[in-house]
């Protein structure tokens, strides 16, 4: 089983750089969601969605963008990449009625 | 807002000790409370969880229960192993119908030596 795949694993970019993370979920969960990691902080929301064409802000969605044109699929995008931006990067999915979230591996970002 | 505290970590225990992870929350409402757990370079899975006042939550050893008078969730282990070094993160979510949004703990992270 596949569960929620994301991809790439590991990037650098230089300052100003724009990249798209991606994820994908083979369970036909509604829900989505990005969490960063910073060190010593905690999981922080960037953005969720309910299903999909339906996306909202979450804690943390200042320079991110994302879309949702599938259930599968749940792209993150920086357009314009900072220093601040380097962290971890999860993506993970959930049923609407369940509270038991599905995390992806992660991708580490770091940008210089 | 809601919020979650935990001990800060590292945790360094002799295998076969006994663990306690303390976890406190604050929350506007009635949350459903969970202990998530990341094993070094995967994403978190979910470990144990509770839905309401003195339900205990237990897998794979671990055990903790709700107390709502003193709003914690502490996550404890009679006898760790090696296999259980991890970060382990205390989280809360209040159903809305608009996203099932969790509010996660800094994570705690569990070293346990031979």
């Amino acid at each position: 089983n596949a569960g929620v795949t994301q991809t790439p694993k590991f990037r650098i970019l230089k300052i100003g750089q724009s990249m798209t993370l991606q994820c994908t979920q083979d369970m036909n969960h509604n829900y989505m969601y990005w969490y960063r990691q910073d060190p010593g902080m905690g999981l922080k929301l960037i953005y969720y969605s309910v299903g999909a064409g339906i996306t909202d802000k979450g804690e943390v969605p200042n320079g991110y963008n994302v879309s949702r044109s599938t259930t599968e699929d749940f792209p993150l995008r920086l357009e314009l990449a900072a220093p601040s931006q380097t962290s971890v990067y999860f993506c993970a999915s959930s049923y609407p009625e369940s509270e038991k979230l599905f995390f992806g591996s992660g991708t580490q970002l770091s940008v210089l | 807002g809601d919020s979650v505290t935990q001990m800060e970590g590292p945790v360094t225990l002799s295998e076969e000790a006994f663990l306690t992870i303390n976890c406190t929350y604050t929350a506007t409402g009635y949350p459903s409370l969970f202990w998530y757990v990341q094993y070094p370079g995967e994403g978190l899975q979910l470990l144990l969880k509770a839905t309401k006042a003195d339900d205990k939550g237990s897998n794979k050893g671990f055990e903790a229960t709700y107390r709502k008078e003193t709003t914690s969730f502490h996550l404890e282990k009679g006898s760790v192993q090696v296999s259980d070094s991890a970060v382990y993160f205390c989280a809360l979510i209040i159903l809305t119908g608009g996203g099932n949004k969790l509010t996660f703990g800094t994570g705690t992270q569990l070293k346990v030596e031979l």
